[in-house]
């Protein structure tokens, strides 16, 4: 299964733009990228997901390496509410079974400052 | 539209004792899913049910039960509780495991503690 790699922590400052960088090295084709994050105990929350091409939502852009073995999320304009524990997730399928599902790492804690 | 919605929130457990976690969704997904976060650490998923009627381990499922009750329901068992089984459960769901580019909704958790 394909693995992520992130670093632990980054910070930015209110109002520039955070860029949080994940290896997946060993993705393979089908797999898709996720990024979720979660504030302080609660239940993690869906950002974006990409295969290949670069995404773009309400919350945040996606840019995946033309390799696929890496991708950047970028929050734009970073708020002291993006403080947070953002996780970069493949989708993997199971070996034998068609089904997917999530494995999640440590992620990394960004630190957004006044 | 209360999306993934958990029972307990919080729950104090003896060593030994057993107690269920209740989870439902709203959404009319297909897959659902239970996983545990402990201190410090990334979710690890313990048991996950890609339709009603079926039920598949993850990577954590000793020590638990689970039960895909209906299609809104999946509860996760815990028998006879241990002090290592103190963690934070989420619940969570999805329309449809079998295709990667589905988003998946997580509960807000429940805090379990076992002495």
């Amino acid at each position: 299964d394909a693995k992520t790699t992130q670093p632990p922590s980054m910070d930015c400052a209110e109002g520039r733009a955070a860029n949080l960088p994940c290896n997946h090295s060993t993705i393979s084709g089908n797999e898709y990228v996720y990024w979720y994050r979660q504030i302080h105990s609660q239940g993690p929350q869906y950002i974006i997901h990409g295969l290949k091409n670069n995404e773009t939502n309400e919350m945040a852009s996606l840019i995946i390496t033309e390799d696929r073995k890496s991708s950047t999320l970028i929050l734009p304009h970073a708020t002291l509410r993006d403080t947070a524990v953002y996780y970069c997730i493949v989708r993997s399928r199971d070996r034998g079974s068609t089904l997917g599902r999530l494995y999640f790492g440590r992620g990394t804690q960004l630190t957004v400052w006044p | 539209n209360a999306g993934v919605t958990q029972t307990p929130k919080f729950q104090v457990l003896k060593t030994g004792q057993s107690m269920t976690l209740q989870c439902a969704q709203d959404m009319n997904h297909n897959s659902m899913y239970w996983y545990r976060q402990d201190p410090g650490m990334g979710l690890r998923l313990i048991y996950y049910s890609a339709s009603e009627g079926t039920t598949d381990k993850g990577e954590v499922p000793n020590g638990y039960n689970v039960s895909r009750l209906n299609k809104r329901e999946f509860s996760l068992r815990l028998e006879s509780a241990a002090p290592s089984q103190t963690s934070v459960y989420f619940c969570a769901s999805s329309p449809e495991q079998r295709y990667s580019g589905n988003t998946i909704y997580f509960g807000e958790g429940s805090w379990l503690t076992v002495v």
